[in-house]
């Protein structure tokens, strides 16, 4: 969808670095996600934002740190990356629901992570 | 934990036949949402499904929500190659997020 960007597309980077992911979205949604894929894991949740200032971990966090100061940004960063996160990286973004998940997730077009 | 399973998790058809994923929950769903991703892209939101017994069409695509709202249905009328790609049935998870665990790749055989 275009109102969600993410960047770099892609980034091959060593292990011990630090990177960033970046993601943007358009909407003003309040909820934000990021989720990584791996084969035979399908996809992972790794944190989520409800609103500005308010992050909350997700099924896999460690080892990724969030934050979100504005609404439309959403950057995941890797402190020391490892082999073991290389990975493809999707963020998402929806709209404030019940609480019960019935919002639609709008994915942007990932990132694929090479870590060597 | 969540307790979903989709199945199954691969499922090769030749063109023109038709296609089934199941997802199945140990506990009763509020709602469940669908999703495909089509190799090398991104997951797309298909539809939501609310009510008990609840069946919803998308031309050759049939979906539906078990009575106990414990299961849900995915059918595709014969395939194309356009189908291929992923599917994954999303429930919730926590308060507004979304399980989408492993997915069921189809591949379309022309």
């Amino acid at each position: 969808d275009a109102g969600i960007t993410q960047s770099p597309r892609y980034k091959i980077t060593e292990t011990g670095r630090q990177v960033t992911l970046m993601c943007h979205q358009t909407w003003s949604h309040s909820y934000m996600f990021w989720y990584r894929q791996d084969l035979g894991h399908g996809l992972r949740l790794i944190y989520y934002s409800a609103a500005a200032d308010i992050t909350d971990k997700g099924e896999v966090p460690d080892g990724y740190v969030v934050s979100r100061s504005k609404t439309e940004n959403f950057p995941l960063t890797l402190e020391s990356a490892t082999r073991s996160q290389t990975s493809v990286y999707f963020c998402a973004s929806s709209e404030n629901g019940r609480g019960t998940g019935d919002q639609p997730q709008h994915f942007g077009d990932g990132t694929r992570l090479s870590i060597l | 934990g969540q307790q979903v399973m989709q199945i199954p998790q691969y499922q090769h058809v030749q063109e023109g036949e038709d296609f089934t994923t199941y997802c199945n929950s140990s506990t009763t769903l509020s709602n469940i949402q669908w999703y495909k991703q089509r190799p090398g892209g991104h997951p797309v939101f298909l539809i939501q499904l609310v009510k008990s017994g609840e069946v919803k069409k998308q031309k050759r695509l049939t979906f539906q929500f078990g009575e106990a709202k414990k299961n849900s249905s995915l059918h595709i009328t014969a395939t194309q190659t356009t189908d291929v790609g992923t599917y994954f049935c999303a429930p919730p998870w926590g308060a507004n997020n979304l399980f989408f665990g492993t997915g069921t790749r189809l591949t379309v055989i022309p």
